[in-house]
């Protein structure tokens, strides 16, 4: 039972580029939901999933896409990568929203 | 979700309880109280979590006013891995929302 894993742990874009976050699950949460953390603040909440085929923004949408086409697999995608999305970004999941979260390690990205 | 209001930061010695409260006056009747730590750098763990009646777990107790509009997290024998972000979240179901949390410091 692996919980929630995210790749990559590192990576360093340049601007412009797109590249897709992962995450997985092997719980059958229904809930995920994306992240991100810049530095010395909180967690913003990007993407939020219900359940496979269903997606929804949360407070910081923009310049990110999300597709839910499995219960296990929620990836996060950037379209074109700009220096404000250096960020930490955490992927998280809940079996029915009520209980508690259970958070990936995290995916650590530098935009150039 | 009911916005939430919790002190920025405060310090703790080693192996005495840690009392970390939340005001969350505007709850609304069918939102959780969700307590959530952050350790440095690392993804949010769930502590705790409840609804109206005191709840206790492996890592610390929650204490729900009658009114539900403020609680306190209980950590009942602090140690110096205890040290972290401290988020108190007020919520329905879905959308997790943190804040700025409590910067706890466990001291020896």
């Amino acid at each position: 039972n692996a919980g929630v894993t995210q790749t990559p742990k590192f990576q360093v874009l340049k601007t412009g580029q797109s590249m897709t976050l992962q995450c997985a699950q092997d719980m059958n949460h229904e809930y995920m939901s994306w992240y991100r953390q810049d530095p010395g603040m909180g967690l913003r909440l990007i993407h939020y999933s219900v359940g496979a085929g269903i997606t929804d923004q949360g407070e910081v949408p923009n310049g990110y896409n999300v597709s839910r086409s499995t219960t296990e697999d929620f990836p996060l995608r950037l379209l074109s990568a700009a220096p404000s999305q250096t960020s930490v970004y955490f992927c998280a999941s809940s079996y029915d929203g009520f209980y508690g979260y259970t958070f990936g390690s995290g995916t650590r990205l530098t935009v150039v | 979700d009911a916005k939430t209001t919790q002190p920025p930061s405060m310090d703790c010695a080693e192996g005495r309880a840690a009392n970390l409260p939340c005001n969350h006056s505007t709850i609304s009747g069918n939102e959780y109280v969700y307590w959530y730590r952050q350790i440095h750098s690392q993804g949010p763990q769930y502590i705790i979590h409840g609804l109206k009646n005191n709840e206790t777990n492996e890592m610390a107790s929650l204490i729900i006013t009658e009114d539900r509009k403020s609680s306190t997290l209980i950590l009942p024998h602090a140690t110096l891995r205890d040290t972290a972000v401290y988020y108190c979240i007020v919520r329905a179901q879905s959308k997790l929302s943190f804040g700025a949390g409590t910067t706890v410091t466990v001291r020896a």
